[in-house]
């Protein structure tokens, strides 16, 4: 099965821009992955889709801050003018067909913190 | 506006049974995939099960598989999970999710408010 791999934290000051990274498992480095916003307390939100060559297609309502991007197995998520509302747990997930099983993989998520 | 309110959570000993439900409303429910997506305390997102619109054809995660069934009823717009022989390691928030592409697994572009689902003697 896929792996997704994120690192637990991150942080940066409140107006700054910060760039979260989902890593693909190498044999899987050219599939497509979501990523989702998760405020405390609440339920997950669908920001957008990152494709592998970089592309990327949001979700209803979310903001021209929020750029996707990729590079080889690595997918990115970057916002800019950081806010205390973007405090949150944010996860990457992607759908697969693994010998005929459909399945769908969380990573582990990040947590960003707004200085 | 969609709306997914999910119902049926609560406490339950170990090995016992639990149905939660899922009513939907907003879009064709009959067109779009539906699953259930479950968080532990404290820890990250597991999907767990998918069913699609159109056929009803089914899919689990390894860790529940032989334990939970996915079903729906289009004519009511309510998705369902059966959890049996629930263990202490299923409980968690259980969400019900919205496909975003149609009637695959791609992404989930819509959940519910989330039911605690509580497994313990």
């Amino acid at each position: 099965l896929p792996v997704l791999t994120q690192p637990p934290s991150a942080s940066a000051l409140l107006g700054a821009s910060i760039k979260l990274t989902c890593t693909l498992s190498s044999e899987h480095s050219t599939y497509t992955i979501e990523w989702y916003q998760q405020r405390p307390g609440r339920s997950p939100q669908y920001i957008m889709k990152v494709k592998s060559d970089g592309s990327h297609s949001k979700g209803d309502g979310i903001p021209d801050r929020f750029m996707g991007s990729s590079s080889g197995a690595d997918r990115y998520l970057t916002f800019s003018n950081l806010q205390s509302d973007d405090e949150a747990e944010y996860h990457c997930g992607e759908s697969h067909t693994i010998d005929g099983q459909v399945g769908y993989v969380f990573g582990t998520g990040t947590k960003v913190t707004v200085l | 506006e969609v709306q997914l309110l999910e119902s049926g959570g609560g406490l339950v000993q170990p090995g016992g049974s639990l149905r939660l439900s899922c009513a939907a409303s907003g879009f064709t429910f009959s067109s779009y995939a539906m699953s259930w997506v479950r968080q532990a305390p404290g820890k990250g997102l597991e999907w767990v099960s998918a069913i699609s619109g159109s056929t009803g054809s089914t899919y689990y995660a390894d860790s529940v598989k032989g334990r939970f069934t996915i079903s729906r009823d289009n004519s009511k717009n309510t998705l369902y999970l059966q959890m049996n022989s629930l263990r202490a390691e299923d409980t968690a928030v259980y969400y019900c999710v919205k496909d975003g592409a149609g009637d695959g697994l791609a992404h989930f572009d819509y959940w519910g408010q989330g039911t605690l689902v509580t497994v313990s003697s």
